[in-house]
């Protein structure tokens, strides 16, 4: 069946660092990829989405590239900030009656 | 507008009760998921709906676990006879369902459950 793969954290940054989360995923098909965030406190949200290969989906700086051929999708920001501080889950998502999110990778960015 | 919505926000029972969980999606979202996220643990998924009909029900962990949904709205998780290992946070999303489950889902703050 399904599964994603994702880095395992804690992960802690200095801010400014550059930041990458790598993310694989098995999958029949052809399935949309999703990056979900959770801030400290508050539920989980969309951060960025692509649905198809080769595009890059993007948002508050952060980006990740579907790449079929690799079946990855990572996560990359070029620096981050202390706000970014938070747990990233990245979730291929087929057509079915199964979904899948990673295990999540929790980031800290100190000063 | 409004987003989804659970109740109770935090729940404590103690071994054996049954509880009921509630969600309310975004209107008119025909889609819905269960999940549970365990404490420093990742999601785990449990049972999607798309309007009324659950077409696969194994990923909840227990036959002490159900779901129903009822006019393509409001759902509600049971554990029935419950235990420590229940506990957790359990989160419901809703998406459009126009594409086959391959949208973007919208959380729900979750219910916290501790089992005593």
């Amino acid at each position: 069946g399904d599964s994603v793969t994702q880095m395992e954290g804690p992960v802690t940054l200095s801010e400014e660092a550059f930041l990458t989360i790598n993310c694989t995923y098995t999958a029949t098909g052809y399935p949309s990829l999703f990056w979900y965030v959770q801030y400290p406190g508050e539920g989980l949200q969309l951060l960025l989405k692509a649905t198809k290969a080769d595009d890059k989906g993007s948002n508050k700086g952060f980006e990740a590239t579907y790449r079929k051929e690799t079946t990855s999708f990572h996560l990359e920001k070029g620096s981050v900030q202390v706000s970014d501080s938070a747990v990233y889950f990245c979730a291929p998502t087929n057509t079915g009656n199964q979904f899948y999110f990673g295990t999540g990778t929790s980031l800290t960015v100190i000063p | 507008g409004a987003g989804v919505s659970q109740s109770p926000s935090n729940k404590v029972t103690e071994k054996g009760k049954d509880v009921e969980l509630r969600c309310d999606p975004i209107s008119g979202h025909t889609a819905l998921y269960w999940y549970r996220q365990s404490l420093g643990q990742g999601l785990e998924f449990l049972i999607y709906f798309q309007g009324n009909s659950a077409p696969d029900k194994s990923g909840l962990p227990s036959d002490r676990f159900s779901a129903e949904r009822t006019g393509g709205s409001v759902s509600t998780l049971t554990i029935q006879r419950t235990q420590q290992e229940d506990s957790a946070v359990y989160l419901c999303a809703s998406s459009s369902g126009l594409a086959g489950g391959q949208e973007t889902q919208y959380f729900g703050p979750g219910t916290r459950l501790l089992v005593l």
